[in-house]
């Protein structure tokens, strides 16, 4: 059990700019969750894989924002025309089984919009 | 929606001090708890869970009810350490639409004086 790997750690970009996040889960594990953590609040849930199909979104994914989990492996986030806002902690999870089984967490990527 | 509520922080203890952090959460139909903990510098860790009401889920000396007559999820520890000093997240899982999707409160920082 590698845990869940996320790239880069930390990103840094101008407003207007497209950005690509990666997340590699522990590799049995066939959902995946993408979550939103801003300072001093708890993350909030973005988007939720089964292996390749993404089967919810949460209002929060504006259109700029896109998601996609090829073969049911990583998974990538792209955040197009980045603005302040979207400056947070994105984080990615990943768990497997059936149920309310316990997700594992990598350690997020930190994007910051200058 | 589902939502957690969590006792605002942060919260400033000396060691072997008795620790209580306040949850309640609303939920339609009977959802999982958890308590998540991220450590200064790393990633969210599942620190224990409960999944139906009268579990009493432990972990490191921490402990919490699944009480649904009054819909919370206490965290407990007695004697914490130094090495407790960190941010605690309780968490639902949502069980409607089927991705089990964690529901978290604001967190609550500890920190844990020699």
């Amino acid at each position: 059990d590698t845990g869940v790997s996320q790239n880069p750690r930390h990103k840094i970009t101008k407003r207007g700019q497209n950005v690509t996040f990666r997340c590699d889960p522990i590799s049995e594990h066939n959902r995946l969750y993408w979550y939103r953590q801003t300072l001093g609040q708890g993350p909030e849930f973005l988007t939720y894989f089964q292996n390749e199909a993404q089967l919810e979104k949460s209002r929060l994914l504006s259109d700029r924002f896109s998601a996609e989990r090829p073969k049911g492996s990583f998974s990538t986030l792209e955040i197009q025309r980045t603005e302040q806002g979207d400056s947070a902690m994105y984080l990615c999870a990943s768990t497997g089984g059936q149920g309310a089984q316990p997700q594992h967490f990598g350690d997020g990527t930190r994007l910051s919009i200058l | 929606g589902d939502s957690v509520t969590q006792m605002e922080g942060p919260v400033t203890l000396s060691e072997e001090a008795f620790l209580t952090i306040n949850c309640t959460y609303t939920a339609t139909g009977y959802p999982s708890l958890f308590w998540y903990v991220q450590y200064p510098g790393e990633g969210l860790q599942l620190l224990l869970k409960a999944t139906k009401a009268d579990d009493k889920g432990s972990n490191k000396g921490f402990e919490a009810t699944y009480r649904k007559e009054t819909t919370s999820f206490h965290l407990e520890k007695g004697s914490v350490q130094v090495s407790d000093s960190a941010v605690y997240f309780c968490a639902l899982s949502a069980r409607r639409g089927g991705s089990e999707k964690l529901v978290f409160g604001k967190g609550t920082k500890l920190t844990v004086n020699p």
